[in-house]
C-alpha cells in the first residue's frame, strides 16, 4: 500500500505487481515533465518524459499519464521487479527559456521479492 | 566512459573549511548544473551554466562559487563550510538550455561537514 513516511511517501509492492506513483505538479506554465529514477547512491537516471501535447506515453514497462485539468502526473510500471526499487521523482518545467528543472518530493518505491 | 562524472564521490570536513568538488561531462552538452539533494531527499538546483557562463543562480549562499574553465567542466567550491552544507551534491547536464531537455546526472558527492 501507500503511505506517507516521516520523510519520503513510500509505495510498498509485490514483485509481479503493477506500480503507479503519483505526482501533482504545481505550475500550469509547465510544458514539459520528466520522470527520474534514483537508486540508492547514484544520480537520478532519466526514465520517461512527456510533453503537454499528450496525455500518455509507453515505454518499456513504464507508461506516464499526464492529466493537465487537474495538474497531475503518474508513472506505471508493470510486473514491477526487485531492480524497480528505488526513489522517483516527477519533474517539471517549460521547454522554452531559462526555466529550470523543478523537481518533486519523490517517492520510495519497494519491491519484495 | 561515463557521461558525467563528478569527484569525490565522498567529502568528510571540518566546518569552516574550504573545498571543491569537480565535474567533467563528455557528452558535448551545451549546459551544465549543480543540485543540492537535502537528506529528505528533495533536489534543489544551485546554479547553471551555458557554455562557460552563468545563467542561473539560485539565491545560493556566497560562498558557493562555480567556476566553468569549459563547456565541459563546472566545479564547484565552498568557503568556511557550515554544518548545514552538509547534503548530496549533484553534477548535471543538458544538450542546451534554452529547450531544457532532459538532464543526466552525475553519481553525486556526499558533503559532511563535522
Amino acid at each position: 500500500g501507500e503511505s506517507v513516511g516521516l520523510h519520503l511517501p513510500t509505495l510498498s509492492v509485490q514483485e509481479g505487481d503493477n506500480s503507479i506513483i503519483n505526482c501533482a505538479y504545481s505550475n500550469s506554465a509547465s510544458d514539459y515533465f520528466i520522470w527520474y529514477k534514483q537508486e540508492s547512491g547514484k544520480g537520478p537516471q532519466f526514465i520517461i518524459d512527456i510533453r503537454s501535447n499528450m496525455d500518455k506515453r509507453q515505454g518499456q514497462r513504464v507508461t506516464v499519464l499526464l492529466n493537465k485539468t487537474v495538474k497531475h502526473l503518474s508513472l506505471q510500471i508493470a510486473a514491477t521487479q526487485p531492480g524497480d526499487s528505488a526513489v522517483y521523482f516527477c519533474a517539471e518545467t517549460a521547454l522554452s527559456g531559462y526555466s529550470t528543472l523543478t523537481f518533486g518530493k519523490g517517492t520510495m518505491l519497494l519491491v519484495s521479492p | 566512459d561515463t557521461a558525467v562524472s563528478q569527484t569525490p564521490k565522498y567529502l568528510v570536513t571540518q566546518m569552516g573549511n574550504d573545498k571543491s568538488i569537480k565535474c567533467e561531462q563528455n557528452l558535448g552538452h551545451d549546459t551544465m548544473y549543480w543540485y543540492k539533494q537535502d537528506s529528505k531527499k528533495f533536489l534543489k538546483i544551485m546554479f547553471s551554466y551555458n557554455n562557460k557562463e552563468l545563467i542561473i543562480n539560485e539565491t545560493v549562499p556566497n560562498r558557493f562559487s562555480p567556476k566553468s574553465p569549459d563547456k565541459a567542466h563546472l566545479n564547484l567550491h565552498i568557503n568556511s563550510l557550515e554544518l548545514g552544507d552538509s547534503a548530496v551534491y549533484f553534477c548535471a547536464s543538458s544538450q542546451d538550455s534554452t529547450t531544457n531537455e532532459k538532464l543526466f546526472f552525475g553519481s553525486g558527492t556526499q558533503l559532511s561537514v563535522l
